[in-house]
């Protein structure tokens, strides 16, 4: 059973701070990662896919690193805004014909 | 184009009924995903179906049923409801069945079993 981990569980900053937090997931048949973000009543919502190893993705003050050989990707927010608060999901795609496989997330609130 | 739409949005049922949960996907999208989302688990799959073909099926009991029509719209079948079953449903659907397509997901059914 293919596992995928992130940290912290939540995370709780001032408006104006920038965060980070980590998604791990197995290195071997690496195919991609995906980060999602999720608002309260509203649709899971996709920010980055990432294949290379090294990829770094950027959507604002929003950006991803990835490392496949140590299977792991961080998430960066710069200057983090309330709007910004929602859960962030990744998600992992290996190589076999199998369905992408999701974390539990990392609950982020932004507090003015 | 229209999004993921999923019908009913909210839905209140019994222990031992039954329940149809419907998807239909963006114009285009051949596959759609179905997810269990209950609170502190992540989103736990339950099928994935590509041109009317289960491509993978989750780790759920086989109460749990789905299928894909010529349209690419989907219905999620669950019988002899159980209190456990109470979640959100999300459908989400994509292009092809690749791991590195992105998922659009719908607004979600939530499901209340008493």
């Amino acid at each position: 059973i293919l596992n995928v981990e992130q940290s912290p569980q939540s995370l709780h900053v001032q408006e104006g701070d920038s965060t980070n937090f980590t998604c791990s997931f197995p290195s071997s048949n690496f195919y991609a990662l995906h980060w999602y973000r999720w608002e309260t009543a509203k649709s899971p919502e996709a920010l980055f896919v990432m294949t290379l190893n090294g990829d770094e993705k950027k959507k604002g003050r929003i950006s991803a690193t990835l490392n496949t050989k140590e299977g792991y990707s961080y998430l960066y927010i710069k200057g983090s805004q309330p709007e910004d608060s929602a859960t962030y999901l990744c998600a992992f795609g290996n190589s076999g014909n199998t369905p992408l496989v999701f974390g539990k997330g990392t609950r982020l609130s932004v507090i003015a | 184009k229209a999004g993921v739409t999923q019908t009913p949005r909210y839905l209140i049922k019994t222990r031992g009924q039954q329940v149809t949960l419907s998807c239909s996907p963006i114009s285009g999208h051949r596959s759609v995903s179905w997810y269990q989302q209950t609170p502190g688990q992540g989103l736990q799959f339950l099928f994935e179906y590509f041109s009317e073909t289960q491509r993978n099926k989750g780790n759920f009991p086989g109460r749990f049923s789905g299928r894909q029509f010529s349209n690419s719209r989907s219905e999620m079948n669950v019988s002899t409801l159980e209190l456990g079953d109470s979640a959100l449903y999300l459908c989400a659907s994509s292009p092809t069945a690749g791991p590195t397509d992105t998922q659009y997901f719908g607004p979600g059914t939530r499901l209340t079993v008493l």
